[in-house]
């Protein structure tokens, strides 16, 4: 039979607007944090990361913030522009042995003009 | 560009086929990673090695294996394929050398089992 996917989460913004894009981790063990941006048919690609020693760090119209008391992260795009659709991941590392990651399950991006 | 390759970038075959995936990491990583995309979901961890050796192990199922080649080339073996194993792999490959832990992703390989 056909078999349905799930379906992302999807932000829809106009060009020119603010986006934010939320995540919530689970394990208070997780030490450092990244975004990745995935355009369609690609392999994602790192847009910022930051440790659990901070709560907050801007890249170039990014900011990431970093909530570890009710352990959400969030990442925010300024001045939305139509190359930012995509999906975009939060994954986290847990302080351990390996340098495995945890991606959580993606945000949807449009942006209309 | 990533720096990580895969090969092929795309696979056809039938169900109860064997096919094998290609990774080649960053130069100098040590550490690759193999993760199952399927539509509208997120990235599935399958299996990480490094230096040649199993590291981690995620959702993997028992007709999937990978290994790691001294030349630090990886490659994922899926076999007895089934519909539901239509999806995009990708390798990812970090240098396992602590913080940073960020991992470049390849572009994927499109697997469809028809």
């Amino acid at each position: 039979g056909e078999s349905v996917g799930l379906h992302l989460p999807t932000l829809s913004v106009q060009e020119g607007d603010n986006s934010i894009i939320n995540c919530a981790y689970s394990n208070s063990a997780s030490d450092y944090f990244i975004w990745y941006k995935q355009e369609s048919g690609k392999g994602p690609q790192f847009i910022i990361d930051i440790r659990s020693n901070m709560d907050k760090r801007q890249g170039q119209r990014v900011t990431v913030l970093l909530n570890k008391t009710v352990k959400h992260l969030s990442l925010q795009i300024a001045a939305t522009q139509p190359g930012d659709s995509a999906v975009y991941f939060c994954a986290d590392h847990l302080r351990s042995n390996t340098d495995k990651l945890i991606f959580g399950t993606g945000t949807r991006l449009q942006v209309f003009p | 560009d990533s720096g990580v390759t895969q090969t092929p970038k795309h696979l056809i075959t039938a169900t109860g086929q064997r096919v094998t995936l290609r990774c080649s990491p960053r130069s100098g990583d040590l550490s690759v990673y193999w993760y199952q995309q399927s539509l509208d979901q997120g990235l599935q961890f399958l299996i990480q090695y490094y230096n040649g050796e199993e590291r981690a192990k995620g959702n993997i199922l028992e007709r999937f294996s990978a290994q790691q080649f001294p030349d630090l080339h990886s490659e994922l073996n899926l076999s007895s394929l089934e519909l539901g194993d239509s999806a995009l792999y990708f390798c990812a490959s970090s240098v396992e050398r602590g913080f940073p832990y960020e991992q470049y992703f390849g572009p994927g390989t499109r697997l469809t089992v028809t």
